[in-house]
């Protein structure tokens, strides 16, 4: 069963807690990608990766970390320096030169 | 129904009409486009894409049409279902190979299908 997982679907947070989203992708594709979405708007580009051990900041970067030790894997880690964590995270993927694909979010609660 | 102007958040229409969702980009060197479908508490879905040496593109029901001239893009969604109830977003993004760099992203448009 191909595709992209994000988990966990639903994860609530006390104030100054870090916390990490997992996104895994089976689908031998070599870009990955982090949004976050707010309510009513569309989507801003947090960090991205095109390749294993490397990876860029995106528009909104601050207060977040990544890693890409693995081709599948993309987990983004929202620090207690983000200053309005709450939000509907999205992971995506494509091949380099194709459409991406967007997994079906987590949406984190700072409580 | 057609929706007008940059920002409007809802669009009704009647089942079986046919549905134009305007989206202006705000990049003129934008090269490749893409219409997203997005249900309540899920991701994103691709529904059909265009680049810049196109400025029309036809998929199932669907058609992407592309004005490079006043920067606008549309996407028309012919007999609307009820299961197109959904927001609509365009993104876009300087990287003709896709969105290598990641994609930026409208405000989207609230498709309603009225019975």
């Amino acid at each position: 069963d191909g595709g992209i997982t994000q988990s966990p679907k639903y994860l609530f947070r006390k104030e100054g807690q870090n916390v990490t989203l997992s996104c895994e992708q089976n689908l031998n594709h070599d870009a990955m990608y982090w949004y976050r979405q707010d309510p009513g708007q569309g989507l801003r580009l947090i960090y991205y990766s095109q390749i294993v051990n490397d990876f860029q900041k995106g528009d909104i970067a601050e207060g977040y970390s990544v890693s890409r030790e693995k081709k599948e894997s993309f987990p983004l880690t929202v620090t207690s320096a983000q200053k309005n964590p709450t939000a509907f995270y999205l992971c995506a993927s494509s091949m380099v030169s194709d459409t991406q694909y967007f997994g079906p979010g987590t949406r984190l609660t700072v409580l | 129904g057609e929706s007008v102007g940059l920002h409007l958040p809802t669009l009704s229409v009647q089942e079986g009409d046919n549905s134009i969702i305007n989206c202006a980009y705000s990049n003129s060197a934008s090269d490749y486009f893409i219409w997203y479908k997005q249900e309540s508490g899920k991701g994103p879905q691709f529904i059909i894409d265009i680049r810049s040496n196109m400025d029309k593109r036809q998929g199932q029901r669907v058609t992407v049409l592309l004005n490079k001239t006043v920067k606008h893009l549309s996407l028309q969604i012919a007999a609307t279902q009820p299961g197109d109830s959904a927001v609509y977003f365009c993104a876009e993004t300087l990287d003709s190979g896709g969105g290598a760099d990641g994609l930026t992203f409208g405000k989207g448009t609230h498709l309603i299908i009225q019975p």
